[in-house]
């Protein structure tokens, strides 16, 4: 059975670094047959995603994030990471983790989150 | 980035109702739609992939169907747990982006 879990600070101080870990059991994250994502839901509103990491360490950011978003892999631990740097309120968000898996054909795939965490929930406040 | 937009953005409904929820692309995504469920307190839970491909574990009450920029979500015969909210995401092109949701209730 996939599990995925979230962990991490659940209060930041304005200007700092959010750091949150998603911990993988029942598959590899090494796996060639899955991208790994974050994805944050704002109180109420819509979700939003912050960006993907496959096995070889490619990663793919949401533009409205990139220049504060690192996404990174810990094989030895069958983890993957969040590190949103420059926090401000807006970055107060329920933070969930996600697979992706993958099919299709040559030049198109077919992605879709099929397993989560339960969310992590992040308050930024001095 | 892709708008997805969601219709209605809530509904009343009762047990046993056909529910249909719509969602459009701003521009097209071919079949590239994903449809998730989401009970407060829960994670989203994935119901139906590339548009019209039902999940394993999901009731087949659920289906989609659409291509290009609209597509459709129907529960035929709501049930008690599926009173939820419906997101609607699209991965035709990064930034992948979600639709506000569209919350069904009693």
């Amino acid at each position: 059975q996939v599990q995925l879990q979230e962990s991490g600070p659940g209060l930041v101080k304005p200007s700092q670094s959010l750091s949150l870990t998603c911990s993988v059991s029942g598959v590899s994250i090494s796996s060639d047959d899955f991208y790994w994502t974050w994805i944050r839901q704002h109180p109420g509103k819509a979700l939003e995603w912050i960006g993907n990491i496959y096995f070889s360490g490619n990663t793919y950011y949401n533009p409205s994030l990139k220049s504060r978003v690192t996404i990174s892999l810990d094989t030895s631990k069958n983890q993957f990471s969040l590190r949103l740097n420059s926090v401000t309120a807006a970055d107060t968000a329920v933070y969930y983790c996600a697979r992706v898996p993958f099919f299709g054909g040559t030049n198109y795939y077919y992605y879709y989150m099929d397993v989560w965490g339960k969310g992590a929930a992040v308050t930024v406040s001095s | 980035d892709i708008q997805m937009t969601q219709s209605p953005s809530s509904l009343s409904a009762s047990v046993g109702d056909r529910v249909t929820i719509t969602c459009r692309a701003s521009q097209t995504i071919r079949n590239y739609l994903n449809w998730y469920q989401q009970k407060p307190g829960e994670a989203p839970k994935l119901l139906i992939y590339a548009a019209s491909s039902l999940q394993y574990d999901v009731p087949s009450r659920f289906s989609g169907s659409g291509s290009g920029t609209a597509f459709t979500l129907t529960i035929s015969s709501l049930q008690p747990e599926d009173f939820a909210t419906y997101h609607c995401q699209q991965s035709f092109s990064h930034p992948w982006t979600f639709g506000q949701g569209t919350k069904v209730d009693i």
